[in-house]
């Protein structure tokens, strides 16, 4: 089964309120990826944390993995109705060959 | 510059029909696998390739076969359709660079309803 997840499965927030979304992992990850799929679409990788209590920000978006690799969050600044979609976390492991996708996040943002 | 080509975009099969989905990619990525989409599971692997003439079961391989003879092609075949197969499968490539991301490029997916 899934070794990453996500929590919460669905998010309704008003157009401009922030937005966070987790990743848990039962065991030590060696690294973490976040994609966002939009509806009808396919997944698009946004960006790769590689270091314990690495924090990466793109704009409104703020990334981080956790001090003991087994969590990480994203966090959206004042959403935009464009930032409606499903935000999957994932891990590159056995040497990046193989991407375990966790089980996602859907963001609904209410103009 | 194509990146992941996926063909059909959608189909419809009979139980116990077989097909093959293409994949293709052209950015001479080592890394190729196939997932499969449901309702609130999330991505999961099926098979993945690390390179020509190599493949490897992904989480829930059970119905599918794949084969690898170019590093720029990646069938995957059902080998009897049942409706516990319908879902949306994506392929994706990817390669791996030290230090750099190693992102997986996806095609825009197949949905696949067995009926």
């Amino acid at each position: 089964g899934q070794q990453v997840m996500q929590i919460p499965q669905y998010q309704h927030v008003q157009e401009g309120e922030d937005f966070t979304t987790y990743c848990n992992s039962s065991t030590t990850l060696s690294n973490i990826q976040w994609y966002k799929q939009r509806p009808g679409g396919h997944p698009v990788f946004l960006i790769q944390l590689v270091k314990s209590g690495e924090v990466k920000k793109q704009k409104r978006l703020t990334f981080q993995f956790g001090e003991a690799k087994k969590n990480s969050s994203l966090h959206i600044t004042a959403t935009q109705t464009t930032d409606v979609g499903t935000y999957f976390c994932a891990e590159a492991g056995g040497g990046y060959q193989k991407v375990t996708f966790g089980t996602g996040t859907k963001l609904q943002v209410i103009p | 510059n194509a990146g992941v080509t996926q063909t059909p975009k959608f189909q419809v099969l009979k139980t116990g029909q077989s097909m093959t989905l293409q994949c293709a990619q052209d950015m001479n990525h080592e890394y190729m696998s196939w997932y499969r989409q449901d309702p609130g599971m999330g991505l999961r692997l099926i098979h993945y390739s690390v390179g020509a003439g190599i493949t490897d079961q992904g989480e829930v391989p059970n119905g599918y076969n794949v084969s690898r003879s170019t590093t720029e092609d990646f069938p995957l075949r059902l080998l009897s359709a049942a409706p516990s197969q319908t879902s949306v499968y994506f392929c994706a490539s990817s390669f791996y660079l030290v230090g750099g991301n190693t992102e997986a490029f996806f095609g825009q997916g197949t949905r696949l309803t067995v009926v």
